[in-house]
């Protein structure tokens, strides 16, 4: 049972646009949500997080969106650059353990 | 942030043998550390909780015989993947928590030939 899901599977952007990226989870014992950056042969890297008591979150061009009642969560970036292509996995987290959305390939394209 | 290492970084090994690889923490301690499998294009699936002092925890379906898990430290877990086989061919990546966050290490490649 995939306890979070993440949408779209890939996405393509014009440099300087909003890429957007959506996910939604079930169990509400999830406590922290953070959100991973991927390069190919790379481990992720953490690029963003939010607790549930907090609706919004920015960092620099990254932003968290979190709807509670929805149970769902979502990443902004804003004047994407090439330089974000990369595959981002949303990620929810109980106990230490984190269950991954299935990620999502960002293209930025000039 | 905190910076979490893996070695080797990639190893090619003949079906049948056993491979090791290393996660340090390399600027805090971690009681826990957790080892992940990544195939190509898919998201992260976690295989294991390494706990220092004990056994570690599998997930279902994960191996416990074939994926040896050993917390030697609180900056050291060791994954051994034993008798590989070609379907053990992957992307293998380990992470250690710090404070509220989780630290992740570069991976190890392994492929099995």
């Amino acid at each position: 049972q995939q306890q979070v899901k993440q949408s779209p599977q890939s996405l393509i952007v014009q440099k300087g646009g909003i890429s957007i990226i959506n996910c939604a989870y079930e169990n509400t014992a999830f406590d922290y949500f953070p959100w991973y950056q991927q390069f190919p042969g790379k481990g992720p890297a953490l690029l963003i997080a939010i607790r549930p008591d907090v609706s919004e979150k920015k960092e620099g061009r990254f932003t968290i969106s979190f709807n509670k009642s929805a149970k769902q969560f979502s990443l902004h970036i804003m004047d994407s650059q090439p330089g974000d292509s990369a595959t981002y996995f949303c990620a929810a987290r109980r106990r230490e353990k984190l269950t991954f959305g299935t990620g999502t390939r960002l293209t930025i394209i000039p | 942030g905190a910076v979490v290492s893996q070695h080797p970084s990639w190893v090619i090994c003949k079906s049948g043998t056993s491979v090791k690889i290393e996660c340090r923490s390399l600027d805090f301690q971690a009681t826990t550390m957790f080892w992940y499998r990544q195939f190509p294009k898919q998201s992260l699936m976690l295989m294991a909780t390494s706990n220092e002092g004990s056994k570690a925890t599998y997930e279902q379906g994960v191996e416990k015989d074939k994926f040896l898990i050993n917390h030697a430290s609180l900056t050291l877990s060791t994954l051994t993947v034993t008798s590989a086989h070609p379907e053990d061919s992957s992307f293998y990546i380990c992470s250690a928590p710090d404070h509220y966050e989780q630290y992740f290490g570069p991976g190890t490649r392994l492929t099995v030939t």
